[in-house]
């Protein structure tokens, strides 16, 4: 069975600091990965997604992550964040398995909190 | 230009009783996926749903829960007799064609929700 881990729950930051939030799955076949935000109160948002090719993508409002397929990470990350960026953020992976893996597995999230 | 639909946003039922949730996927999809979240995990998948086919439930408790698509209306998902630990945010997603195959670049677009709680 495949494993999403989050390394942290809660991080705490200020305006215009840099970002990175880890995420590492245990699944060694091929995986669709995809980084979810959800504001307060809101939906899951698509932030990004990788499938193939580039393994650096980037996604909306100045997100980008890094597949490294040997380390078995998607690492989130932003240059400088804002105080709207303030959410819950989740790594998710969809795997390939026979006739389809259809649902997603989802890390535990990491609440941000960006002060002004 | 509706996203994924789903109502009620908030749902209080009493022990023993039964819960229904619904969700409309996006315009042209036809596929349906349902999640449950417990309070601090993250989403958990339960079910995946064509129209009026199950496709894979692997994550469904055996007991007291079903999910339908019928051919007309909204996906439901019935939790029966219902206990204190089926209190849970509820996530529906859809998206056009099925992710898990490997020609699909697709992700699937999530609703609000559906927060269940059971007195």
């Amino acid at each position: 069975a495949q494993s999403v881990s989050q390394h942290n729950h809660h991080v705490i930051l200020s305006e215009a600091a840099s970002l990175e939030l880890g995420c590492n799955y245990s699944y060694g076949g091929t995986v669709n990965l995809f980084w979810y935000v959800q504001y307060p109160g809101q939906h899951l948002q698509l932030l990004l997604k990788y499938f193939s090719g580039d393994p650096l993508v980037k996604g909306i409002k100045g997100f980008e992550a890094e597949f490294i397929k040997s380390k078995f990470s998607f690492n989130l990350r932003k240059p400088s964040v804002q105080w709207s960026d303030t959410a819950e953020y989740f790594c998710a992976v969809g795997s390939f398995s026979g006739g389809g893996a259809d649902g997603l597995t989802f890390g535990k999230g990491t609440h941000l909190i960006i002060q002004p | 230009n509706a996203g994924v639909m789903q109502n009620p946003r908030h749902l209080v039922r009493r022990r023993g009783q039964e819960a229904r949730l619904r969700c409309s996927p996006m315009k042209g999809h036809s596929h349906v996926y349902w999640y449950r979240q417990l309070p601090e995990e993250g989403l958990k998948f339960m079910v995946y749903l064509q129209k009026e086919n199950i496709i894979d439930e692997s994550g469904m408790p055996k007991e007291r829960f079903s999910a339908e698509f019928p051919k007309e209306g909204p996906s439901i998902l019935r939790i029966q007799q219902v206990v204190r630990g089926d209190s849970a945010a509820y996530f529906c997603a859809s998206s056009p064609e099925r992710t898990g195959s490997f020609n699909s670049n697709q992700p699937q677009h999530f609703g609000d929700g559906t927060r269940l709680s059971i007195l």
